[in-house]
């Protein structure tokens, strides 16, 4: 049982374009969603983070939609550049200081 | 420079053998975490911990086993019950309403 679903699996992006990744969620319950950032080799570091007050989070080239009657959110990263090639993780938890359950990834390569 | 530290990097496992993954953070966290990370898997929870002597068993717990005797380290022993134990193994720490800082892993194989 998935309660987090994530898409695409994988996707390439041409340099300067718009990187969308989706997330869908079931659990009602959950009340933080953070995006994390993972290289080869490194462990995931936050990207950013939403609660479900807000509707869009901006932080650079990097917003969060979210969309609390649809049970989704996503994550655009503008102006995609060659160093954005990474996975990316959504992820959602109930609380604070609890476990999160992530989304299974999205492998992004941003191409010249 | 506070963070989370992970060792080793890399380790073998024998048929049989038990071995022990450290996870120590110097950030004064209260809560701990141990993930399992697979290709095309994301992470699961394995173990997590948000008090000193008491932790909880996640999704995959089976095969392995924690221990949180200090508020700094939350080791991860790897029993020979597990099976498929080839995977990377992260650890992360949180504190309340404050995001989950993962360490660079232990990457596990089977010799």
């Amino acid at each position: 049982q998935q309660q987090v679903k994530q898409s695409p699996q994988s996707l390439i992006v041409q340099k300067g374009g718009i990187s969308i990744i989706n997330c869908a969620y079931e659990n009602t319950a959950f009340d933080y969603f953070p995006w994390y950032q993972q290289f080869p080799g490194k462990g995931p570091a936050l990207l950013i983070a939403i609660r479900p007050d807000v509707s869009e989070k901006k932080e650079g080239r990097f917003t969060i939609s979210f969309n609390k009657s649809a049970k989704q959110f996503s994550l655009h990263i503008m102006d995609s550049q060659p160093g954005d090639s990474a996975t990316y993780f959504c992820a959602a938890s109930i609380g604070g200081n609890t476990p999160l359950v992530f989304g299974k990834g999205t492998r992004l390569s941003v191409i010249a | 420079d506070g963070g989370i530290t992970q060792s080793p990097k890399y380790l073998f496992r024998k048929e049989g053998q038990n071995v022990t993954l450290s996870c120590e953070q110097n950030l004064n966290h209260d809560a701990m975490y141990w993930y399992r990370q697979d290709p095309g898997q994301g992470l699961r929870l394995i173990y997590y911990s948000q008090i000193v002597n008491d932790f909880q068993k996640g999704d995959i717990a089976e095969g392995y086993s924690v221990s949180r005797e200090k508020k700094e380290s939350f080791p991860l022993t790897v029993t020979s019950a597990q099976k498929n134990p080839t995977a990377f193994y992260l650890c992360a720490s949180s504190t309340l309403y404050q995001p989950q800082h993962f360490g660079d892993g232990t990457r596990l194989s089977i010799l």
